[in-house]
């Protein structure tokens, strides 16, 4: 079965950076477009970026573009978020996502937790 | 920018029926997704292509999208059905995806 693992999370200063992987399993991660969406405590869910199978297509959402980058290793089955430039606002849990290939995200990883230190 | 609407709060008897919208101008025209998300869990898929289930997804779940507004509904409403529903579209011409700001249905 589809399986995504994260982890790397942790406590972290603002203005640090930290990155996080997701490991996948069950299905055939090189041709499978993926996504990362975060979660702040008590809120909803926002999209944070993309990557496609090959990584030839990507994108950011306007909150953290230019500061964060999505890349991945096929052979390792692994997907990363390198977050660089962290605020408080960033606080959040991250989600690792398989797209269905129609724009939905049909499996989710359990989580990883990002917060801050003063 | 693009937003999705959708009301904070429904609830319901067990038994009944559970209807969530999800408002964005033009919504018909393209695809939405719905994801169910019980505390402390990552959200799971229940609505695909704006009325298709995945599979294990029960049938008292479907789903449909017309005009302005999409909709999520939930028949012989369960105890375990109470969580937050997010809907979520794709903007296929700036790729960026887009979710609702989510939905507590509470089963009373």
């Amino acid at each position: 079965q589809v399986q995504l693992v994260e982890s790397g999370g942790g406590v972290v200063q603002p203005g640090r950076s930290l990155r996080l992987s997701c490991a996948a399993s069950g299905f055939t991660f090189p041709i499978s477009t993926m996504h990362w969406v975060r979660q702040p405590p008590g809120k909803g869910l926002e999209w944070v970026g993309f990557i496609s199978s090959d990584e030839s297509n990507y994108n950011y959402a306007d909150s953290v573009k230019g500061r964060f980058s999505i890349s991945r290793d096929n052979s390792k089955s692994t997907l990363y978020l390198e977050m660089n430039s962290l605020t408080i606002e960033d606080t959040a849990v991250y989600y690792c996502a398989r797209d269905r290939g129609d724009g939905s995200f049909d499996s989710w990883g359990q989580g990883t937790q990002v917060t801050f230190s003063s | 920018s693009y937003v999705l609407t959708q009301p904070p709060s429904v609830s319901v008897a067990p038994g009944k029926t559970a209807t969530m919208t999800c408002v964005g101008t033009n919504i018909g025209s393209g695809s939405v997704h719905w994801y169910q998300q019980k505390p402390g869990q990552a959200p799971v898929q229940v609505i695909y292509s704006s009325s298709d289930r995945p599979s294990g997804i029960p049938e008292r779940f479907s789903g449909s999208n017309s005009g302005n507004t999409a909709a999520l509904t939930i028949n012989r409403v369960e105890a375990g059905d109470e969580a937050d529903y997010y809907c979520q579209v794709w903007d296929r011409v700036i790729d960026h995806w887009l979710f609702g700001g989510g939905t507590k249905l509470t089963v009373l």
